[in-house]
């Protein structure tokens, strides 16, 4: 199996870079995905295959895959980015998510 | 866009069978996985069901307890849990799963199960 680990918290600055890790065994054999929750509401996909854009996600973030980890980049935070962000890679046919990073701008 | 059923509250013991109703895209292309977010606490994926097949993959933690199904004819996956404890409370999420680009999207705006006696 694969555990993913992530910091349970992350804090920056408004107009800062947020860097949030997660690391598993060989992640980079994996293509990661992130998801974004913010608070009461249902998780949303904000990259995939380690790098990609969904549609209307914006460029301040950015995401690599090398080694052991995964890292999600979020350029010019921004309060609104205030959420939960949550790793998740497959093992076989199923998902394996981190346990999640709280993502505070102040 | 996937709308779920509304808030379920049960007794320890009993069953709950949470819906997961598709539209805009052709429903029997998908898979569709389930996941759970227990109050406070991250993530866990509990399986998945083909739209197309009806084939399945359970967690392990999961196996003995949860049925997942499709209903081509209305566009809907379930999820039934059996044998509920306190343990089980959660907000239940169905998201639609695309193999080719490995991501759960979009996902159901989630159903709190609730379980107490």
């Amino acid at each position: 199996s694969l555990d993913l680990t992530q910091p349970s918290s992350v804090s920056v600055s408004p107009g800062q870079t947020a860097n949030i890790l997660c690391s598993g065994h060989n992640l980079e054999s994996k293509n990661v995905c992130w998801y974004q929750q913010r608070p009461g509401q249902a998780p949303r996909l904000i990259m995939y295959q380690d790098s990609k854009r969904p549609t209307g996600i914006p460029e301040r973030f950015s995401g690599t895959n090398s080694g052991n980890t995964a890292t999600l980049t979020i350029r010019e935070t921004q309060t609104v980015d205030e959420a939960d962000y949550y790793c998740q890679a497959w093992v076989r046919t199923a998902a394996v998510f981190g346990g999640g990073t709280r993502l505070t701008v102040l | 866009q996937l709308k779920q059923s509304g808030v379920e509250v049960k007794k320890p013991g009993a069953s709950v069978k949470v819906s997961c109703t598709a539209s805009g895209f052709t429903f029997s292309n998908y898979g569709f996985s389930w996941v759970r977010q227990a109050p406070g606490q991250g993530l866990e994926w509990m399986g998945w069901v083909s739209a197309y097949t009806g084939d399945t993959t359970y967690a392990q933690r999961f196996r003995d307890r949860v049925t997942m199904t499709a209903d081509t004819s209305t566009n809907t996956v379930f999820m039934e849990m059996r044998s509920l404890t306190s343990d089980d409370s959660a907000i239940y999420y169905c998201a639609r799963e695309s193999r080719d680009l490995e991501i759960l999207d979009p996902w159901g705006q989630g159903t709190l199960v609730t379980v107490s006696s």
